[in-house]
């Protein structure tokens, strides 16, 4: 099946630091990836929807400036959290979409970031 | 009202028992239905797929969606400690190109 990486797993910063977080599609190529955010005993939060070689398109409320995105290649997109505090510290997902895969909304998930700004 | 409501519980059930989970959803445009599986702090995985009204049946799983009522549900027989987890059902109402809604999901946990 298709498998998505994310590094790191987990990070602990201080306040006033960037964080960066890759997310890899490794056997399938994905013209779009997700990003989540995932507060304890609640559901996934869609932040934004990165598109290979545009703009991210971001949900209301989620910062652009703070929460960058960046989705180069067919392969990997990155998140980075700017200038980190601790109301950031969540738990961060992405996913990807197969174009070829059947079931036109099935997303595949990364494992997942902890981050912890102190 | 929240798009997709979903029971958290915690669930408890023993070894072999039959669970179901539910969802209700105010969307009726919602069209496509999946039901994914959460370890804890791990990413979630897809169980089941589902397009418009009906069951879906994949070995011990089977999903169903019922549109009149805005309902889908989720059974799994012979429940298995290993299925301890988080299950989020999730919901879509176009072919690829929009988000997917997440409900909040329902702890299981199934006692040996």
């Amino acid at each position: 099946g298709a498998v998505v990486s994310q590094h790191p797993s987990r990070v602990i910063c201080k306040s006033g630091t960037s964080v960066k977080i890759e997310c890899r599609s490794l056997d399938f190529q994905a013209t779009t990836m997700f990003w989540y955010r995932q507060f304890p005993k609640q559901s996934l939060m869609l932040m934004a929807t990165s598109n290979e070689g545009s703009k991210a398109t971001y949900e209301q409320g989620v910062e652009k400036d703070k929460f960058l995105i960046n989705h180069a290649s067919l392969t990997l997109s990155t998140l980075t959290v700017t200038s980190a505090h601790p109301e950031d510290s969540s738990f961060y997902i992405c996913s990807a979409r197969d174009p070829l895969a059947g079931g036109a909304d099935t997303q595949y998930f990364g494992p997942g970031t902890r981050l912890t700004v102190l | 009202q929240k798009e997709v409501e979903q029971d958290p519980g915690p669930l408890s059930v023993p070894e072999g028992a039959i669970v179901s989970l539910n969802c209700t959803y105010s969307n009726s445009a919602f069209q496509y239905f999946m039901w994914y599986r959460q370890y804890s702090r791990k990413g979630p995985e897809l169980l089941m797929y589902t397009y418009s009204s009906g069951n879906k049946e994949d070995g011990r799983f089977t999903a169903q969606v019922d549109k009149s009522s805005k309902y889908i549900s989720l059974f799994i027989r012979d429940s298995q400690p290993s299925d301890s987890a988080t299950y989020l059902c999730a919901m879509s109402d176009s072919g690829g190109y929009q988000k997917v809604t997440f409900g909040t999901g329902t702890k299981l946990q199934v006692i040996p």
